[in-house]
């Protein structure tokens, strides 16, 4: 089965512009989540969606949104972006089973964007 | 959500046993304790999960006391390609609105 898929790998952008970076989740998973890591914040929690809809949210401003589509396919875009927004920017997925016990969420390999 | 402490640095030899334990205090009734395991320039990928007692798969056990305050990681033989960065969290699934929230993470330095 193959993994989580994340487009682009690299990106370069300069600040003002912006980015739409896209998550393939592991086929049949439901649930979708993003996160922001950089050496001095660490993993941070950015959102996640279900069934299309966001469930949950960190403490990000409204720069940073999402959405996902109803093949589970999510995407996530930054707007007027800033020089602390380069970062590695990582997707999970998880299957979201309700009669499941447990919800693991597998990573992908991230998208490193580098914003100048 | 419960916070989670452990140490932020190990050092170890090839083909020694490595026990990292975290301590969550607050755990609530829910929760899970899952482990990642994260290389530089990488996603985390997931090493093991659990409730109480004790789990173990083809890479790891883990190790939950009754009272579930802490939980220890335990890798057997590692090898130079184990150094990396192990993060323990704890939450409750993610169809219950739960999220994984990393803390800093133990840094496992093994030298041949």
């Amino acid at each position: 089965k193959a993994g989580v898929t994340q487009t682009p790998r690299y990106l370069i952008k300069t600040r003002g512009q912006q980015v739409t970076l896209s998550c393939s989740p592991i086929s049949g998973h439901r649930s979708v989540s993003w996160y922001q890591q950089t050496p001095g914040q660490g993993l941070q929690f950015l959102f996640e969606y279900f069934s299309e809809t966001q469930r949950n949210k960190g403490n990000f401003p409204g720069r940073f949104s999402g959405r996902q589509f109803s093949n589970s396919r999510s995407e996530m875009n930054v707007s007027t972006l800033e020089l602390g927004d380069s970062a590695l920017y990582l997707c999970a997925s998880s299957l979201t089973s309700v009669s499941g016990s447990t919800d693991t969420q597998y990573f992908g390999p991230g998208t490193r964007l580098t914003v100048l | 959500l419960a916070k989670t402490t452990q140490p932020i640095s190990m050092d170890s030899y090839e083909g020694q046993e490595v026990n990292i334990t975290c301590s969550h205090n607050n755990i609530a009734t829910n929760d899970y304790i899952t482990w990642y395991q994260q290389f530089p320039s990488q996603g985390p990928r997931f090493i093991i999960q659990g409730y109480k007692t004790k789990v173990t798969n083809e890479v790891a056990s883990l190790f939950i006391p009754a009272d579930r305050k802490s939980s220890t990681l335990s890798l057997p033989r590692v090898s130079l390609s184990d150094t990396a960065v192990y993060y323990c969290l704890v939450g409750a699934p993610v169809f219950q609105g739960g999220k994984l929230i990393f803390g800093q993470g133990t840094e496992l330095s093994v030298k041949p």
